[in-house]
């Protein structure tokens, strides 16, 4: 199994430019996650997604957008980047909650530089 | 607001220099608490999940333990390889599957 898997590992952006960030993971879990890493804060939740076709917002939504057509795949999208969204981005993935399930497993992140 | 505070934000210690790592939290309901270690240009990688007060979890050199207000990540006899940041997290039982995580705190061990 690979896991986990983000693609690109390391991007730079135009402000005004957009871009897809891919996650895919392998272990056929519902619950899906985007989060972003600003240096020296904790990860905040951008997006989430507990099955194919279902979505919801976290702390952090403005200026992404997700969708989630298949259990594998959560692509985040950036519209019109700014200078605020540089940060490192990790995407993770759980199975259904509850005992000792409840653990979600991360991708190796992409960091974005928007300039 | 539900909300995740770790301290010290930084952590020097000696190889085998036992101590322990704090993380308070507030939370309307607490469904679980996690600790991650993250090393430098990685992933959060999964270590404990702690559900009720009085709880703990053993790994290796690492132990977790959950009050109503606090968790403690206990490191004994750390070994330089144990550098890493630690984070924890929070989940609610009225936060849908949110997990709310806090800053870290970064733990050097010198041989």
């Amino acid at each position: 199994n690979a896991g986990v898997t983000q693609t690109p590992k390391f991007r730079i952006l135009k402000i005004g430019q957009s871009m897809t960030l891919q996650c895919a993971q392998d272990m056929n879990h519902n619950y899906m996650y985007w989060y972003r890493q600003d240096p020296g804060m904790g990860l905040k939740l951008i997006y989430y997604s507990v099955g194919a076709g279902i979505t919801d917002k976290g702390e952090v939504p403005n200026g992404y957008n997700v969708s989630r057509s298949t259990t594998e795949d959560f692509p985040l999208r950036l519209e019109l980047a700014a200078p605020s969204q540089t940060s490192v981005y990790f995407c993770a993935s759980s199975s259904v909650p509850g005992g000792s399930q409840e653990t979600q497993y991360f991708g190796p992140g992409t960091r974005l530089l928007v300039l | 607001e539900d909300q995740v505070t770790q301290s010290p934000e930084a952590l020097r210690l000696q190889e085998g220099e036992s101590s322990s790592l704090n993380c308070s939290y507030t939370v309307s309901g607490l469904r679980g608490l996690f600790w991650y270690r993250q090393d430098p240009g990685k992933g959060p990688e999964f270590l404990f999940t702690l559900y009720s007060a009085g709880e703990e979890k053993e790994k290796e050199r690492l132990k977790a333990t959950l009050t109503k207000k606090e968790s403690f990540l206990h490191i004994t006899a750390p070994k330089p390889e144990d550098s890493a940041t630690y984070l924890c997290a929070v989940q609610a039982h009225t936060g849908g599957f949110k997990t709310i995580f806090g800053a870290g705190t970064r733990l050097f061990v010198k041989a």
